[in-house]
C-alpha cells in the first residue's frame, strides 16, 4: 500500500546532540510537510517542500532544519535539541494540486534527556 | 491571521450519546475544511467539505459545513469507546499547500 513512512517512532536524544528524523512517501506526492506537535496541542507547520522548493515558516526555530534529497524521502535535523523540542513530530505529504487532504506518517515522538 | 478554532476543547460523554463537534474559521481565500481522527498516533483523514449544506456521512459520522458563518460540525451519533480520540479540523491557506489546524476537540466515550 502507498503510504508515508517515518523513522523512527521513538527516538531519544540527549540534550545538545544533534538528532535526524526520516520521512518517506510512497505517494508520488509533490508536497512534504514537517510538523511538530505537543502534547495536548494542535500540529505546528514547521517547514514544507513543494518538490524542491523549500518554504520555512516564519517561526521555525534556526535549530529546525529540513533536507529533501529526492521526491520519496524527506528529513528533519534538530541542531542541538533543548528539552522543549521534546514533541510528537508529524511528515505528511499532498498532491499540492486543489485537493489538500493530507497523509500523515505514524510520527515520531522525540525525548530529549 | 489565519485561525482555526475547535470547541468544546474536551468532551466526556456515554457510550452510545450523540455528540457535536464545532470548528469556526478564518482563513484568506478559504476552500475547503478537513476533519481528522488522532488516536496516539498520527491524523487520519476522515473528510473534507468544500460547498456549504451539504453533509458529508460516513458511517455515524455525518459534517456539514456552513460557509456563510463560517463553520463546520461533526456529528457521532451511537458513540462507541473506539471513537474516544482527539479530532482536529483543518483549512489549507496558500491555495491547497498549508493546512492551519484547530486546538483539537479530546472527545472520551465512557462505556
Amino acid at each position: 500500500d502507498a503510504m508515508v513512512i517515518q523513522n523512527p517512532r521513538y527516538q531519544v536524544t540527549q540534550f545538545g546532540k544533534p538528532v535526524t528524523l526520516s520521512c518517506s512517501q510512497t505517494l508520488n506526492h509533490n508536497v512534504m510537510y514537517w510538523y511538530q506537535q505537543k502534547s495536548s496541542q494542535a500540529p505546528k507547520l514547521l517547514f514544507h517542500y513543494y518538490d524542491k522548493d523549500f518554504n520555512n515558516e516564519a517561526d521555525t526555530p534556526d535549530n529546525f532544519q529540513s533536507r529533501r534529497p529526492n521526491t520519496s524521502f524527506c528529513f528533519l535535523d534538530i541542531r542541538s535539541p533543548g528539552l522543549g523540542d521534546a514533541a510528537m513530530y508529524l511528515c505528511a505529504t499532498s498532491s499540492g494540486t486543489a485537493v489538500p487532504e493530507a497523509f500523515f506518517g505514524q510520527g515520531t515522538r522525540l525525548t530529549v534527556v | 491571521e489565519d485561525k482555526v478554532v475547535q470547541s468544546p476543547l474536551s468532551l466526556v460523554v456515554h457510550e452510545g450519546d450523540t455528540v457535536t463537534l464545532n470548528c469556526s474559521y478564518e482563513v484568506t481565500n478559504f476552500r475547503s475544511l478537513l476533519w481528522y481522527k488522532q488516536e496516539k498516533k498520527a491524523p487520519t483523514f476522515l473528510f473534507m467539505l468544500t460547498s456549504s449544506g451539504i453533509e458529508k456521512k460516513s458511517g455515524r459520522l455525518s459534517s456539514i459545513l456552513d460557509k456563510k458563518e463560517l463553520f463546520s460540525i461533526l456529528n457521532i451519533t451511537a458513540t462507541q469507546t473506539g471513537d474516544s480520540a482527539v479530532y482536529l479540523c483543518a483549512a489549507p491557506r496558500q491555495g491547497a499547500q498549508k493546512l492551519v489546524f484547530g486546538q483539537g476537540t479530546r472527545l472520551t466515550i465512557n462505556p
